[in-house]
């Protein structure tokens, strides 16, 4: 089945800093991978989310790049403000594996003011 | 449309006590989910169901669901154990034909 492998496990970054995520992903056959955010207390929500067929997406300060080949993908979150401190989760579906998400192991990100 | 609900928010149980944890879903989708959420070890799925009447299982004990209607999908902890203590989260994908999918808010369940 697939594995998705996520870091760092924690970063810390100054307001106004940019903040880089990365996940592995292990079966090829991957083509859906979304990016889940989850303050605290709070259930995770959905952010951005990239298909196998397109190598970057953007959505106002934040980006996902996907690199097929290297089955690796990245959440890319510029000018840093403290309210997008949470837990970072990525994922992936594959193609036969219809609605069911394998997650990696989530990133603590903290912006300090 | 409130999206995915579950209840209770919280619970306490005793090693050996049963339970059933509720996720229902108005968006009228086929597919539902459980994960559990550890800390450190991100979500992990434990059982699926792609429509009514049918279920998959990811991990091999502990729980039992049904899937009776479209609309719910309770999970039960036959005979808890304190490796059940976690966060329960039930999810369905929306109606947007997309995968992204909804979370309910949780339950917390401690086993003593």
């Amino acid at each position: 089945g697939e594995n998705v492998e996520q870091h760092p496990s924690t970063l810390s970054v100054q307001e106004g800093d940019s903040a880089v995520i990365k996940c592995t992903y292990s079966d090829s056959a991957s083509n859906y991978f979304p990016w889940y955010k989850q303050e605290l207390g709070k259930r995770p929500q959905l952010i951005i989310d990239i298909r196998s067929n397109v190598g970057e997406k953007k959505d106002q300060r934040i980006a996902v790049t996907l690199n097929k080949t290297a089955k690796h993908f990245s959440l890319h979150i510029t000018e840093t403000q403290p309210e997008d401190s949470a837990v970072y989760f990525c994922a992936a579906i594959g193609e036969t594996s219809g609605s069911r998400l394998t997650f990696g192991e989530g990133t603590q990100l903290t912006v300090n003011p | 449309n409130a999206g995915v609900t579950q209840t209770p928010k919280f619970h306490i149980l005793k090693t050996g006590q049963s339970m059933t944890l509720q996720c229902a879903q108005d968006m009228n989708h086929g597919y539902m989910s459980w994960y559990r959420q550890d800390p450190g070890m991100g979500l992990r799925l434990i059982y699926y169901s792609a429509a009514a009447g049918t279920t998959d299982k990811e991990v091999p004990n502990g729980y039992n669901v049904s899937r009776l209607n479209t609309e719910d999908f309770p999970l039960r902890l036959v005979s808890a154990a304190p490796s059940q203590t976690s966060v329960y989260l039930c999810a369905s994908p929306g109606t947007s034909g997309r995968n992204e999918q909804f979370f309910g808010p949780g339950t917390r369940l401690t086993v003593l």
